[in-house]
């Protein structure tokens, strides 16, 4: 097993610029959820899914969008990158939300 | 806002000392979760606690859960160097939401 497998590792953009950030598992866990982890801020939630075709907002959703076309796949898009969006991209799964998550090893964003 | 707030938010220790974290949350939840994230790395899935309990145990980690304070505590025994890491509290909503705290992280001297 892979666990949560994350891509790219490491992106610089261009503000204005879209880009996607990858997220699948091998796990066959229903539950997937993008965060992000800014110096002193902890983590916090962006948008989640408790399966395939369902997907909701989280903490901080805005300027972000996800969808969930299979269990194994769930990926983050970025529509206009802003600076404010310089971050570490964590993708995190689970069998449902009574179980802990697996994370992925994260994707270092930086947009100039 | 967040759910979880960990206290304190660094803590530095002997090894072979005892560490204890603490987390208060805001609403209601289904659990209470604790992770650990070394530098620059994912994070570790250490314990779940469910609502309707009030211990638990793995290993060197001792888990409280206590619903009417809306706060939970993470105890390390015997602290070894490799337990330096950042360690956050995460709790599991009644809308399916795992919401976490700041992190606080630890320091154990040689």
């Amino acid at each position: 097993n892979a666990g949560v497998t994350q891509t790219p590792k490491f992106q610089v953009l261009k503000t204005g610029q879209s880009m996607t950030l990858q997220c699948a598992q091998d796990m066959n866990h229903e539950y997937m959820s993008w965060y992000r982890q800014d110096p002193g801020m902890g983590l916090r939630l962006i948008h989640y899914s408790v399966g395939a075709g369902i997907t909701d907002q989280g903490e901080v959703p805005n300027g972000y969008n996800v969808s969930r076309s299979t269990t194994e796949d769930f990926p983050l898009r970025l529509l206009s990158a802003a600076p404010s969006q310089t971050s570490v991209y964590f993708c995190a799964s689970s069998y449902d939300s009574d179980y802990g998550y697996t994370f992925g090893s994260g994707t270092r964003l930086t947009v100039v | 806002s967040q759910q979880g707030e960990e206290d304190p938010q660094a803590l530095s220790i002997q090894e072979g000392e005892n560490a204890t974290m603490n987390c208060s949350y805001k609403t209601s939840i289904n659990n209470l979760q604790w992770y650990r994230q070394n530098s620059g790395r994912g994070l570790v899935h250490l314990i779940l606690i469910r609502s309707n309990e009030r211990e638990k145990h793995s290993g060197r980690l001792r888990v409280t859960l206590d619903t009417s304070k809306k706060s939970s505590s993470l105890l390390i025994t015997a602290s070894r160097a490799a337990d330096t890491a950042s360690y956050f509290c995460a709790s599991g909503a009644r809308d399916d939401k795992i919401i976490f705290g700041k992190g606080t992280r630890l320091h154990i001297l040689p």
